[in-house]
């Protein structure tokens, strides 16, 4: 167990619809990373956090967006879904002073249908 | 933009055995760390060994060690007496050592342990 908590595991939704993905990270943990892994592209970084502010983004559409909340807990909205959106969603945290290793959830697999 | 790429889609090691999972990678920068991850049929992602660009020593973790060769760009993954439990995904990963924590990502080793 990482510390690491994702909600929901498991999400089936349709096209066009709107969903939410829950990440808290390890206790002490300020940075909060978003993946995403699909069978056509593997895995890719979507956006960071750190202690409230965004800090890095990467491959993230402009459908998805998310945010990390005072508690340090983050959420990924993902809007207009498409088939192509289904995908292995996780969240992974870090203490980001120097500690470096990014500590995974046990992810929310999404089916969009 | 760095990329990192295993060039072993599958392998597989008879237990109690020997393997080494390839990783090569291409940057221009020299501070950044490397890592293994370790995704089991449970999806779980797990951290398998880290190494720092700066440090010269191999890192180990218990059965699992590295071969990190800077100069090449290469960061081999070596697992000793194999254990069934080790079947699993293995992605190498780097990171910059600058603001941007990102981990980019191979595209995997998927590793089969034979009794």
């Amino acid at each position: 167990d990482s510390g690491v908590t994702q909600t929901p595991k498991h999400l089936i939704t349709a096209t066009g619809q709107r969903v939410t993905l829950r990440c808290s990270p390890r206790s002490g943990d300020l940075s909060v990373y978003w993946y995403q892994q699909s069978l056509d592209q593997g895995l890719q970084f979507l956006i960071q956090y750190y202690n409230g502010e965004e800090r890095a983004k990467g491959n993230i559409l402009e459908r998805f967006s998310a945010q990390q909340f005072p508690d340090l807990h983050s959420e990924l909205n993902l809007s207009s879904l498409e088939l192509g959106d289904s995908a292995l969603y996780f969240c992974a945290s870090s203490v980001d002073t120097g500690q470096e290793t990014q500590y995974f959830g046990p992810g929310t697999r999404l089916l969009v249908l | 933009a760095q990329t990192v790429t295993q060039s072993q889609p599958e392998m597989s090691v008879q237990e109690a055995e020997t393997v080494t999972l390839s990783c090569t990678y291409d940057t221009s920068e020299n501070n950044y760390y490397l890592f293994w991850y370790k995704q089991p049929p449970s999806r779980q992602m797990i951290l398998v060994i880290r190494q720092e660009a700066y440090k010269q020593q191999n890192a180990t973790e218990n059965r699992f060690s590295v071969n990190f060769q800077k100069a090449a760009k290469s960061f081999s993954l070596k697992i000793s007496d194999s254990q069934l439990g080790d079947t699993a995904m293995y992605f190498c990963a780097f990171m910059n050592a600058g603001n941007n924590r990102k981990l980019i990502w191979g595209l995997g080793t998927s590793l089969a342990v034979n009794p």
